[in-house]
């Protein structure tokens, strides 16, 4: 069964290095989103992404953010300069067609900003 | 604003009984919900769902039921298994209000053997 996949499970970094967190969408679908989820919290919506650009974003998703999708598989949500606050689980989900199919989610990345 | 929230932060059933899990939100215009399982150190899970133009669907041991009168969803398993012990998030989705879903704040469903 296909299935989102995410990579790094678990990224530790200090406070103002860059991250990048790396996703394998599901391949015949063509919408793809970041949430993040702060431990013992919900899930929050980050941005989402359809035909090369950003469609939506939250007010979470400030000029530190950026996402690409840099081939035909990849998607990538990067964090310039962290900050001890974007300590999270990071979830991307991507979805097939139209407003009303399922988003299917990957497994997450740990973020720990120390 | 609009939310999505959770009656019961934390639900405790002896294996075998049904579980119900209940979810209140606020924006009429929402007109796609989905039942998402989270289990420790995982993503949400699908578990199933229900457009606005239904009021019940049923899954393999699963049943979601939509009241739109009262903005009200519920996720009922039935015969719990231990294996069910997870957080269970609903999440609606509004047409013309972002491309995302807005989650609930989460239901632990705690299963006793």
């Amino acid at each position: 069964e296909p299935e989102v996949t995410q990579t790094p499970s678990h990224q530790v970094t200090q406070m103002g290095q860059e991250v990048i967190l790396r996703c394998v969408p599901i391949s015949n679908h063509l919408y793809f989103y970041w949430y993040r989820q702060i431990l013992g919290q919900k899930v929050e919506f980050l941005v989402s992404f359809y035909n090369n650009e950003i469609s939506e974003k939250s007010e979470i998703f400030d000029d530190q953010f950026s996402v690409e999708r840099p081939d035909g598989s990849n998607f990538t949500l990067k964090i310039r300069s962290t900050k001890l606050e974007d300590s999270a689980m990071y979830f991307c989900a991507s979805r097939a067609r139209d407003n009303t199919d399922t988003q299917y989610f990957g497994p997450g990345t740990r973020l720990t900003v120390l | 604003g609009e939310s999505v929230g959770l009656h019961l932060p934390t639900l405790s059933v002896q294996e075998g009984d049904n579980s119900i899990i209940n979810c209140a939100y606020s924006n009429s215009a929402s007109d796609y919900f989905i039942w998402y399982k989270q289990e420790s150190g995982k993503g949400p899970q699908f578990i199933i769902d229900i457009r606005s133009n239904m009021d019940k669907r049923q899954g393999q041991r699963v049943t979601v039921l939509l009241n739109k009168t009262v903005k009200h969803l519920s996720l009922q398993i039935a015969a719990t298994q231990p294996g069910d012990s997870a957080v269970y998030f609903c999440a609606e989705f509004t047409p013309n209000a972002g491309n995302m879903l807005t989650f609930g704040g989460g239901t632990r469903l705690m299963v006793k053997p």
